[in-house]
């Protein structure tokens, strides 16, 4: 049964400081992997999809990597801003399903 | 291009009640899932359609959860009767190849 885990469950930094957000999967047979950002009482946005074959995605100051062989993917945030607050969710498409881990909710104060 | 309808945003029920939400995909999406998303936690499938035929509804209370997507477009998913550990946002999301679009869900609160 494919397991997804999101270290830290929460994180607060000041403004400008590069972050890194860790999600581990317990299967690797996935079809692909997506990052997405849900603010507080909103739906969830897109960030990045990496597709099984590739290492890793870039979207501005976004980057996501994937490594199917050690069920491991990052998502980098560099200079981060105070409109970088938000929960980050990640999900892997495995077996027809999307299965999110629990979310790392991020606060960056001014 | 519009995206994912839900109603309500917000629904504050008694334990035992009966309640409702509605979504509309996005246009020529044939794929809609229905996920809860409890608290503190990330969301959990409850069902999945393939235009109007369930693909998957392995882990909906089936005993008090009942959804139905008519004519392969709107649906509907159904609490009956609700208990509190239901209180959690409702979200739906519809998809075409790989990309998932998500509603903004229905927070329901069960007293």
């Amino acid at each position: 049964k494919q397991e997804v885990t999101q270290i830290p469950a929460a994180l607060s930094v000041p403004e400008g400081e590069n972050l890194v957000l860790n999600c581990s999967f317990t299967d690797s047979a996935i079809y692909n992997l997506q990052w997405f950002r849900q603010d507080p009482g909103k739906g969830l946005t897109s960030l990045l999809l990496i597709q099984s074959s590739q290492r890793e995605q870039t979207s501005g100051r976004l980057n996501a990597s994937l490594d199917k062989s050690s069920g491991r993917s990052t998502l980098y945030i560099a200079a981060s801003q105070p409109g970088d607050s938000a929960t980050y969710l990640c999900a892997v498409r495995s077996g027809g399903k999307l299965i999110f881990g629990q979310g790392t909710e991020l606060s960056v104060k001014p | 291009e519009a995206g994912v309808a839900q109603s309500p945003r917000y629904k504050i029920i008694e334990k035992r009640q009966s309640v409702a939400f509605w979504c509309n995909p996005i246009s020529g999406h044939a794929t809609l899932y229905w996920y809860q998303q409890i608290l503190g936690q990330g969301p959990k499938l409850l069902i999945q359609f393939q235009n109007n035929g369930v693909v998957d509804d392995s882990q909906l209370p089936k005993d008090r959860f009942s959804a139905e997507r008519l004519k392969g477009v709107d649906s509907t998913l159904k609490i009956q009767p609700a208990k509190l550990e239901d209180s959690a946002v409702y979200l739906c999301a519809s998809s075409f190849l790989e990309g998932y679009t998500f509603g903004s869900g229905t927070r329901l609160t069960v007293v």
